[in-house]
């Protein structure tokens, strides 16, 4: 069966400018995470959604970060005024549960020059 | 303040010689605890969950087993495609996933 997909698989945008990220989760996955992985680290937790509300989004760094997921499926990471700082890889992970294992998508290497 | 430390950072292998890596954690409310595997440059690749102290779980080469303060990743005879870095998370009562930064497994011919 289908994975989760993100789109793009990469991105390089210039400082200052305005990015969306797209997450397709697994067909039937109610819980759907965005994290940020730097070069060397692991996952740094973002945000999650269990259906079409955000039930936490303490990770998210500033209010430059915003996600939605308007139909309970999809879902968008946006990021507005881009640093330098925000070049990572963006991974996407949905779950059946909450509280179950994740399966992620193949992630978006954002680039801010 | 929860944490999840992993250990060592690297280690380097010679195929068939067998070992194991380390995941201990310093949370409140453990709720599970995950093993993945990360390829270079590909999101995680989820391997088990261990739910309970004393629980294990075993894939082809690889064992997991979970204590009240760490797991650990067995790896029997491994070979060089066993090369990744894995990666161990908890889930907490809050729902938040906490990733540990990885081990770095190189498995030489």
């Amino acid at each position: 069966g289908a994975g989760v997909s993100q789109t793009p698989s990469n991105k390089v945008t210039e400082k200052g400018k305005y990015v969306e990220l797209r997450c397709d989760p697994i067909s039937g996955h109610t819980a759907l995470y965005w994290y940020r992985q730097s070069l060397g680290q692991g996952p740094e937790f973002l945000i999650y959604f269990q259906g079409t509300g955000a039930a936490d989004d303490s990770g998210l760094p500033n209010d430059r970060f915003f996600a939605v997921r308007p139909e309970g499926s999809v879902s968008t990471l946006k990021i507005q005024r881009t640093e330098r700082g925000d070049s990572a890889m963006y991974l996407c992970a949905s779950s059946p549960l909450v509280s179950s294992e994740q399966y992620f998508g193949p992630g978006t290497r954002l680039t801010v020059t | 303040e929860d944490q999840v430390t992993q250990s060592p950072e690297a280690l380097r292998l010679q195929e068939g010689e067998s070992s194991s890596l380390n995941c201990s954690y310093t949370v409140s409310g453990l709720r599970g605890l995950f093993w993945y595997r990360q390829d270079p440059g590909k999101g995680p690749e989820f391997l088990f969950t261990l739910y309970s102290a004393g629980e294990e779980k075993e894939k082809e080469r690889l064992k997991a087993t979970l204590t009240k303060k760490e797991s650990f990743l067995h790896i029997t005879a491994p070979k060089p495609e066993d090369s990744a870095t894995y990666l161990c998370a908890v889930i907490v009562s809050g729902n938040q996933f906490y990733f540990g930064t990885g081990t770095s497994l190189t498995v030489i011919p």
